[in-house]
Formats: structure tokens, C-alpha cells, sequence
């Protein structure tokens, strides 16, 4: 079945260490997105890409970096610089332009601490 | 993504139905409802969207005013499983032109045995 794979599910990391969590979809979908969610929040936007070797910055970009140098494929790196990494991560994709559609689909997040 | 409104909460009895409303005053002519739902410690789930006509499919009913500035999602037969925060979000994106859809905090349903 086509899906949306975040992996590792849990990953911790001192504090000061970048860190990097995997997004593979193979869906075919032009769009990738990355979300940050904190507890009882909404999501919030990191970066998203809607073509390969192509991204924009979302609401929160500061302290994140990502590379698109696949279709499949949208990792994103949680760097020193980012104040505040403790949180849930999720990565999703969509079919791109053209009308509307189902929208997003998401994966299963992960869930990023520093210590 | 023009603004929604959504009460912070919600409570239903498992098996009645379950009618979330969404204000969205400011929507645009080209601009969908989407409803989406994440369980706890999930990513979210497409549930149903529409542009003015009511909408159905196997998990929900989309109902959408006349003047689009309001909807309710109804779930038919709520059951335990459908405990969750559903967002309700106006957006021309999510596939089409623009491609950010935004999520606010949206509403948690809870359905009680």
C-alpha cells in the first residue's frame, strides 16, 4: 500500500546535537510539508517543497534546515540553533497543483526529546 | 487560509450522532472546507471536504450553508474510535494552487460509552 513513513517513531538527543528525522512517501506526490505540534496546540508549519530540489520556508523555519533532492523523500534536520526541539514532528505530501483534492496525507510523526 | 472558528470541546454519547460545527465567515469563493481528525499521538486524517455542495462519504456528512460561511461535520454513528481533535480548515490548497493548509487547534470529541 502507498503511504508516508516517518521514522525513528521516538528519538532523543542531547541538547546542542542536530539531529535529522526521515519522511518517505511513495504516493507520487509533488508536495511535502514538515509540521511541528506541541501539547494542545494546533500544527505549525516548518518548511515545505513542491517540487524536487525546491522548498519554502513555513511559519517556524528557524533552527530547521530540509533537502528535497528526491521526490520521495523530505528530511528534515532539527539543528543547535532551534531554542525549543522538544516536540512531535510530522511530515506529510500531497498530489500538488491542479484543483482540489484529498488534500494532505500524514505520517505517523515522531516524537523528538532533548535532554 | 481564511479563518475558522471550532469550540475547544466537545462531548458525545457512542452511537448518537456527532455534529461539529465550523465558522469560517471570511471564506473565499474559491476556497474548500476541509475536515481532517488525529487520534492521539497520530498524524492527522483526511475525513471529507466541499466547495458548496453537501458532501458524504463512508466516514462522515459535510454540510455547508448557503452563504459558505459555516459547516457542520457529522458523524453519523459515533463510536469510541472517533475520540479525537478534528480541524475544520478553509483553504483553496491542499492539492490546489496554494499548498499550505493551516491547522489551528480545533475541536476534541469525545464520545462516551
Amino acid at each position: 500500500d502507498g503511504g508516508i513513513t516517518q521514522s525513528p517513531k521516538y528519538l532523543f538527543r542531547k541538547e546542542g546535537q542536530n539531529v535529522t528525522l526521515s519522511c518517505e512517501q511513495n504516493l507520487n506526490h509533488d508536495a511535502m510539508y514538515w509540521y511541528r505540534q506541541d501539547p494542545g496546540q494546533g500544527l505549525r508549519l516548518i518548511y515545505y517543497s513542491q517540487i524536487v530540489n525546491d522548498f519554502q520556508k513555513g511559519d517556524i523555519a528557524e533552527g530547521y534546515s530540509v533537502s528535497r533532492e528526491k521526490k520521495e523523500s523530505f528530511p528534515l534536520t532539527v539543528t543547535s540553533a532551534q531554542k525549543n526541539p522538544t516536540a512531535f514532528y510530522l511530515c506529510a505530501s500531497s498530489i500538488g497543483a491542479g484543483g482540489a483534492s484529498k488534500g494532505y496525507t500524514f505520517g505517523s510523526g515522531t516524537r523528538l526529546t532533548v535532554v | 487560509d481564511a479563518k475558522t472558528t471550532q469550540p475547544t470541546s466537545m462531548d458525545c454519547a457512542e452511537g448518537r450522532a456527532a455534529n461539529l460545527p465550523c465558522n469560517h465567515s471570511t471564506i473565499s469563493g474559491n476556497e474548500y472546507v476541509y475536515w481532517y481528525r488525529q487520534i492521539h499521538s497520530q498524524g492527522p486524517q483526511y475525513i471529507i471536504h466541499g466547495l458548496k455542495n453537501n458532501e458524504t462519504n463512508e466516514m462522515a456528512s459535510l454540510i455547508i450553508t448557503e452563504d459558505r460561511k459555516s459547516s457542520t461535520l457529522i458523524l453519523p454513528h459515533a463510536t469510541l474510535r472517533d475520540t479525537a481533535v478534528y480541524y475544520c480548515i478553509a483553504s483553496a490548497g491542499g492539492g490546489g494552487s496554494n499548498y499550505k493548509l493551516t491547522f489551528g487547534k480545533g475541536t476534541l470529541l469525545t464520545v462516551n460509552p
